[in-house]
C-alpha cells in the first residue's frame, strides 16, 4: 500500500544547475500538488496538476520554475539556474479527486540545498 | 489572498498539561485540515472539520471548526512526550461553492512537551 513516493529524498545543486524532483502520486490518484517549505514554516503551495494538465500554477514562480505530469510517470517539478534561495523542501501531496474536502496524501519531501 | 494566522509558533510544556493551537483568517474555507509533521518526513493528516461549528475527537486531540468557517482550535488534553512535533493547520479554498484542493497553510506551531 504504498503512499506518495517523492525522490530523491536529498538533493545537492550547484548555483546554475537544474534540478528535477519527482512524485509518484498514490495508486489511483490523479491529481498533484507540489508545496514548498523553508525551515519552520508552513508549506506553501506552488502548483495543482492532473494528468497531462496544469489546473493552477499560481504559486509557482514565473521564471526557472516548471512541472509536469505526463500521462505515464512521475510528475517533475523542475528548476533551472538554481539560486541560494531554492533551497527548501518540497513537498508533492496527491488526492484522488479535486472535489472539496478530499484529503490530501503528502510524499516525504526532497531537500533541495543549493552549494 | 487567503492568510491563515496560526498560535502561538513555539509551545514548550510539561508532560500532562493542556494546550490548544489556534488557526485565524478573515477568509472563509470550505474545510479546515490539521497535518502533523515530524522531522524529515511529509505532514500526516490527522483531521478534516467542514461543517461550521463541528468538533472532532481524536483520542486526546479535540479540532473545532468556528460557526463562520474561519477559524478553528486544536486542543490536546494531557499532552505526551509522543505529541511532540509540529502541527499545521490547512484551509481549503472554494468559500464560493468551487474547490480544487489547493491548501493554503497556517505558519505551524512547534510543539515540544517535556517529560
Amino acid at each position: 500500500n504504498a503512499g506518495v513516493m517523492q525522490n530523491p529524498r536529498h538533493l545537492v545543486r550547484r548555483r546554475g544547475q537544474e534540478a528535477r524532483l519527482r512524485c509518484s502520486p498514490m495508486k489511483g490518484h490523479s491529481h498533484v500538488y507540489w508545496y514548498r517549505q523553508l525551515p519552520e514554516e508552513g508549506l506553501k503551495f506552488m502548483v495543482y496538476l492532473q494528468k497531462e494538465n496544469i489546473i493552477d500554477e499560481s504559486g509557482m514562480p514565473k521564471e526557472r520554475f516548471s512541472a509536469e505530469f505526463p500521462k505515464e510517470g512521475p510528475s517533475i517539478l523542475r528548476i533551472q539556474q538554481v539560486v541560494r534561495g531554492d533551497s527548501a523542501a518540497y513537498f508533492c501531496a496527491s488526492s484522488p479527486s479535486a472535489g472539496p474536502n478530499q484529503p490530501q496524501h503528502f510524499g516525504d519531501g526532497t531537500r533541495l540545498s543549493i552549494l | 489572498t487567503q492568510l491563515l494566522e496560526q498560535s502561538p509558533q513555539f509551545l514548550s510544556i510539561q508532560e500532562g498539561e493542556n494546550l490548544t493551537v489556534y488557526c485565524n483568517s478573515s477568509s472563509v474555507f470550505s474545510s479546515l485540515q490539521w497535518y502533523r509533521q515530524e522531522p524529515g518526513e511529509g505532514p500526516v493528516l490527522l483531521v478534516t472539520v467542514v461543517t461550521g461549528g463541528e468538533v472532532k475527537k481524536l483520542k486526546r486531540l479535540t479540532f473545532q471548526f468556528g460557526d463562520a468557517r474561519k477559524d478553528s482550535s486544536l486542543h490536546i488534553t494531557a499532552a505526551q512526550p509522543g505529541d511532540t512535533g509540529l502541527y499545521l493547520c490547512a484551509g481549503e479554498s472554494g468559500a464560493g461553492g468551487t474547490s480544487y484542493g489547493k491548501l493554503t497553510f497556517g505558519q505551524g506551531t512547534i510543539l515540544t512537551v517535556h517529560p
